[in-house]
């Protein structure tokens, strides 16, 4: 079974600054899908980025990029130019490809951050 | 396009009373899935279908049953309910595309089981 930690149960930052959220996961799959999600009080879960584990680019989606060290089994998301919006519950997730997962995804337990004007 | 649609969004249950979370997709997407979410916890399965008839078992699938008669939709019943299924509960639909799954969540139903 596919487990993801995330060591970081709080994190805080100042507005403008840039912060970084680690996340790490067990797995003995090859290829493989991995996520973050952010949950904002409504509880909404939106997805931030997405990496497939074949693809040795790191993903980026305008603020957000991640840094993925497969050998390390390492995903941990990079947030620039930090702004109060993105004070949110963050969750890193994996997802064994469609074949062998039917889209389920793990999620690691979350990781709270909080942007300080 | 309405997405991924789940009711009722709050809900009060008394223990032992029975109940059926409904979700309903209009993407014509085969997976569906229902995860439950507790305080301070990320989200963890509870069953998943990869297509109408076809349901399995999650991570949590005890005191839950699921049927998938039609593409769109993926009710999830608690039988009898108990203080412990107190959660939100989230249902999600996917697809899998030329890049890669794309995965839509519901805006989650609180459950409150006193």
């Amino acid at each position: 079974a596919q487990t993801v930690t995330q060591s970081q149960p709080e994190m805080s930052v100042q507005e403008a600054e840039t912060v970084t959220l680690s996340c790490t996961y067990d797995t003995s799959e090859s290829n493989y899908y991995l996520f973050w999600y952010k949950q904002p009080p409504s509880r909404q879960m939106i997805l931030v980025i997405r990496q497939e584990a074949y693809k040795q680019q790191n993903a980026t989606e305008n603020r957000f990029s991640v840094n993925f060290q497969k050998a390390a089994k390492s995903f941990s998301l990079k947030i620039s130019d930090s702004q109060l919006g993105d004070t949110a519950m963050y969750f890193c997730a994996f997802m064994k490809p469609k074949e062998t997962s039917g889209s389920r995804l793990t999620f690691g337990e979350g990781t709270q951050l909080t942007v300080n004007p | 396009n309405a997405g991924v649609t789940q009711t009722p969004k709050f809900q009060v249950l008394k223990t032992g009373q029975s109940m059926t979370l409904q979700c309903a997709q209009d993407m014509n997407h085969e997976y569906m899935s229902w995860y439950r979410q507790d305080p301070g916890m990320g989200l963890r399965l509870i069953h998943y279908s990869v297509g109408a008839g076809i349901t399995d078992q999650g991570e949590v699938p005890n005191g839950y049953n699921v049927s998938r008669s039609t593409t769109e939709d993926f009710p999830l019943r608690l039988l009898s309910a108990a203080p412990s299924q107190t959660s939100v509960y989230f249902c999600a639909s996917s697809y899998l595309g030329i890049n890669g799954n794309t995965i839509y969540f519901g805006e989650g139903s609180w459950l409150t089981v006193v």
